[in-house]
């Protein structure tokens, strides 16, 4: 799978819009973009994935560049609770069985 | 949320004794997996399993086997327990495994090996 690079940390005001970003430049046609966050001492939860048209969900937007290079995840109106650490990831068709790959993530922090 | 459930939540166990976490799914997905995180590692893939009775080795699987006997129900186990294996258990299941498809997680099995 493609790499990604996601900054390490960021902060938020609470009730205010969040833009995780997220750069993944070795994209490839069929790779599709999810991404997960994990609460502290919680499993990871899926939030929201895409392959080239901007997607939203109950839980957030996600904007996809036109050249597919990067990616952003948009939060609406952050709250405590979307404190977390938000993974950007990458999965391609060339494996059958192919295994979500998280790398290091984007821990947000929301300031009251 | 999707119906996962893990057990034991919590464990201590000691070196060389064996160990069995449990997967449990009320989803009926066909997909399940064994995943490991450590600081430092991230989330790492341990067994994979296809359907009852199809398994398959993931990134770190040396001193792990799994069994799943019913689709529900994905077994992991530690045949003798190292202090290396100390760490969080994730267990995380699947409609599909082609890339379209989203994972969903339980909530974690934290074992120490002392």
């Amino acid at each position: 799978d493609a790499k990604t690079t996601q900054p390490n940390s960021m902060e938020s005001n609470e009730e205010e819009p969040v833009h995780l970003p997220c750069n993944h430049s070795t994209i490839s046609g069929t790779d599709y973009i999810h991404w997960y966050r994990q609460l502290p001492s919680q499993g990871p939860e899926y939030v929201i994935h895409g392959l080239t048209s901007n997607v939203n969900n109950r839980m957030a937007s996600l904007a996809i560049a036109e050249d597919r290079k990067s990616s952003t995840l948009i939060l609406h109106r952050a709250t405590l609770r979307d404190a977390a650490v938000y993974y950007c990831i990458l999965r391609g068709l060339k494996t059958s069985y192919d295994k979500v790959i998280f790398g290091p993530g984007t821990s947000l922090s929301v300031i009251p | 949320d999707a119906g996962i459930t893990q057990s034991p939540r919590h464990k201590v166990t000691e070196t060389g004794t064996p160990v069995t976490l449990r997967c449990h799914q009320t989803e009926n997905h066909r997909y399940m997996y064994w995943y490991r995180q450590d600081p430092g590692h991230g989330l790492r893939l341990i067994h994979y399993s296809y359907g009852v009775k199809d398994t398959d080795k993931g990134e770190v699987s040396d001193g792990y086997s799994v069994s799943r006997s019913k689709t529900e129900d994905f077994l992991l186990t530690l045949e003798s327990a190292t202090s290396s294996q100390t760490s969080v258990y994730f267990c995380a299941i699947s409609q599909g495994a082609r890339s379209s498809y989203e994972q969903y997680f339980g909530p974690g099995t934290r074992l120490t090996v002392t």
